[in-house]
């Protein structure tokens, strides 16, 4: 079965460093997201991706965040600057067009982001 | 503004006998629900989906009841299997995009 993979699945950074976590979705999917869930809370959306653009962002998703499909296959987001309160887990997700109906999105195991 | 609202924040049930899981929502915009299932240190699955235009759709021990005039919905778990004990995520979409508001989650623990 089709999975979306994401990598590292656990980074420690220091507050003000750059991350990068890294996706890779369904081939075939066409709309790619990130969602976050900090520990003991409820999972945020981050912002959706199509047509090789930001098609949606929430008020998270401030100018310390970006997202790039550099090559086609890989989907990544960047914190420029961290902060503590940007750990938790981030999950990456696609979506193959009207396929909400029947399969939600596809998501993946996460990566969790810990500031220190 | 929640949007989405599981208001139980965990749920008991011995194993054999039903689940129900409930989920409140205010925007009247929303006309997908989906149910999501998450283990720990794993991403969400997604198990059931119900358009508003339905009222009940049902996958096999898994059924989900939208009551639109309520803006509620339930997902039914029979019968329940040691399996089932996860983080149980209400979420719900808009036809405007397909982005995914979600509840707070609800974890079932099912009782040998």
């Amino acid at each position: 079965e089709p999975e979306v993979t994401q990598t590292p699945s656990h980074q420690v950074t220091q507050m003000g460093q750059e991350v990068i976590l890294r996706c890779v979705p369904i081939s075939n999917h066409l709309y790619f997201y990130w969602y976050r869930q900090i520990l003991g809370q409820k999972v945020e959306f981050l912002v959706s991706f199509y047509n090789n653009e930001i098609s949606e962002k929430s008020e998270i998703f401030d100018d310390q965040f970006s997202v790039e499909r550099p090559d086609g296959s890989n989907f990544t987001l960047k914190i420029r600057s961290t902060k503590l309160e940007d750990s938790a887990m981030y999950f990456c997700a696609s979506l193959m067009g009207g396929a909400l109906r029947n399969y939600g999105y596809t998501f993946g195991s996460g990566t969790r982001l810990t500031v220190v | 503004d929640q949007q989405v609202k599981q208001n139980s924040p965990s749920l008991s049930v011995q194993e054999g006998r039903i689940s129900i899981l409930n989920c409140d929502y205010t925007n009247s915009m929303f006309d997908y629900f989906l149910w999501y299932k998450k283990y720990p240190a794993e991403g969400p699955t997604f198990l059931i989906s119900i358009s508003s235009i339905k009222d009940k759709n049902e996958d096999g021990r898994f059924t989900v009841f939208l009551n639109k005039s309520a803006k509620h919905l339930s997902l039914h778990i029979v019968p329940s299997q040691p399996g089932d004990s996860a983080v149980y995520f209400c979420a719900a979409s808009a036809r405007s995009n397909y982005q995914l508001i979600w509840g707070a989650g609800t974890k079932l623990i099912i009782k040998p």
